[in-house]
């Protein structure tokens, strides 16, 4: 069975620029996390897809950032216009679909803003 | 105050040794406990994943949830140089994982 996958695995950008990531989650996984974690700080939350309805954009930063599920099966996140403390690692989970269901990680995309 | 605390370390042990992690956390409406291994640029990889009080054993690995004391623990014994990774601590709330800081763990040969 295929993990989680991510793409691009790394991705430097000029500030201003547009960029945007994908993940591809576990076949049959109806939710679908991002995370993010900036340098020296833990790891957040970002966003909950069930299926293809955002269940909960509570740790998004703001508006620059917009993450879409078409169809419910791979997610995109842009970021547009990104900014220098947009840099990090994302990460995109999936897990199957009760509340507490273990998530399963992707390798994450790290993002440089320049 | 953060929500779950976790020692950054390094924490350097020789091979063979039994190894304590420890995650403290606050919130009591946590409901599950989590711990991720962690290999440099690679995503976090589910280790050991428990909801209630009372350990839990996973071959070398065993993990321990005190809700009492809002103290989870890893343990892993017969150490490898394989184990060196960071172990990072998660906790649910509803559908969000809640994250310690991570652990860096160095298995010296």
């Amino acid at each position: 069975e295929a993990g989680v996958t991510q793409f691009p695995s790394h991705s430097v950008i000029e500030k201003g620029q547009t960029v945007t990531l994908r993940c591809d989650p576990i076949s049959g996984h109806d939710n679908l996390y991002w995370y993010r974690r900036v340098m020296g700080k833990e790891i957040k939350f970002l966003l909950h897809f069930v299926k293809e309805s955002k269940q909960d954009e509570s740790g998004m930063p703001n508006n620059r950032f917009l993450a879409e599920r078409t169809g419910g099966t791979y997610s995109t996140l842009k970021v547009q216009p990104a900014e220098l403390e947009d840099s990090g690692v994302y990460f995109c989970a999936s897990s199957q679909d009760w509340e507490g269901s273990p998530q399963h990680f992707g390798d994450g995309t790290r993002l440089s803003i320049l | 105050q953060k929500e779950v605390e976790q020692d950054p370390g390094p924490l350097s042990v020789p091979e063979g040794a039994i190894v304590s992690l420890n995650c403290t956390y606050s919130n009591s409406a946590f409901q599950y406990f989590m711990w991720y291994r962690q290999y440099s640029r690679k995503g976090p990889e589910l280790l050991m994943y428990t909801y209630s009080s009372g350990n839990k054993e996973d071959g070398r690995f065993t993990a321990q949830v005190d809700k009492s004391s809002k103290y989870i623990s890893l343990f892993i014994r017969d150490s490898q140089p394989s184990d060196s990774a960071t172990y990072l601590c998660a906790m649910s709330l509803g559908y969000q994982l809640i994250w310690g800081a991570g652990t860096k763990l160095i298995i010296k040969p």
